[in-house]
């Protein structure tokens, strides 16, 4: 079946821009998570989407960064006016649900690879 | 807050050798503890996890052991093959068990 995708792949902006990010779980999938990597790092916890509602945003680094997700499927990732700092690989994932015994088995997407200039 | 240290890379390898990664966490309560792997070209994938101290999580001839004495989760594989080319990332999800944290991930080559 299908996995999680994300687009654009890439995205290519200049400072002081505004952006989308699209996140498209695993039909079914009730919990939806947003990280952020950063070049040589980890994974870093953006935001956590249980349904329409956003369960914990405290990843999220500023006010410029905000994503929904209005019908409990798809979800987008908004920056508004981009920095250099911003620029790095984000991250979607979905789980089935999120309350497991031992952690939900989350699926990732491929990413989409933000660059701003 | 709960955060994961991994031996840092590259780790370069010939076919056939035995690999090691360490990771060390910090985290309260009782974590669940997870190995992640990203493939060249492709997304974050599942390789292990442990729930709870003393298991051991294994796949693809990886194996884990959960030691909560030394706070460790480190990744093991007796003969590694060129197609275990990849980046590997320790990661724990702590009591809310929602939240992933991850270290900073070791790149791993295998030569033949």
């Amino acid at each position: 079946g299908a996995g999680v995708s994300q687009t654009p792949s890439n995205k290519v902006t200049e400072k002081g821009k505004y952006v989308e990010l699209r996140c498209d779980p695993i039909s079914g999938h009730t919990a939806l998570y947003w990280y952020r990597q950063s070049l040589g790092q980890g994974p870093e916890f953006l935001i956590y989407f249980q349904g329409t509602g956003a369960a914990d945003d405290s990843g999220l680094p500023n006010d410029r960064f905000f994503a929904v997700r209005p019908e409990g499927s798809v979800s987008t990732l908004k920056i508004q006016r981009t920095e250099r700092g911003d620029s790095a690989v984000y991250l979607c994932a979905s789980s089935l649900t999120s309350r497991t015994s031992g952690g939900p088995r989350v699926f990732f997407g491929p990413g989409t690879r933000l660059t701003v200039l | 807050g709960d955060s994961v240290t991994q031996m840092e890379g590259p780790v370069t390898l010939s076919e056939e050798a035995f690999l090691t990664i360490n990771c060390t966490y910090t985290a309260t309560g009782y974590p669940s503890l997870f190995w992640y792997v990203q493939y060249p070209g492709e997304g974050l994938q599942l390789l292990l996890k442990a729930t709870k101290a003393d298991d051991k999580g294994s796949n693809k001839g990886f194996e884990a052991t959960y030691r909560k004495e030394t706070t460790s989760f480190h990744l093991e594989k007796g003969s590694v093959q060129v197609s275990d080319s990849a980046v590997y990332f320790c990661a724990l999800s702590g009591s809310n068990d929602y939240k992933l944290s991850f270290g900073a991930g070791t790149t791993v080559t295998v030569r033949a």
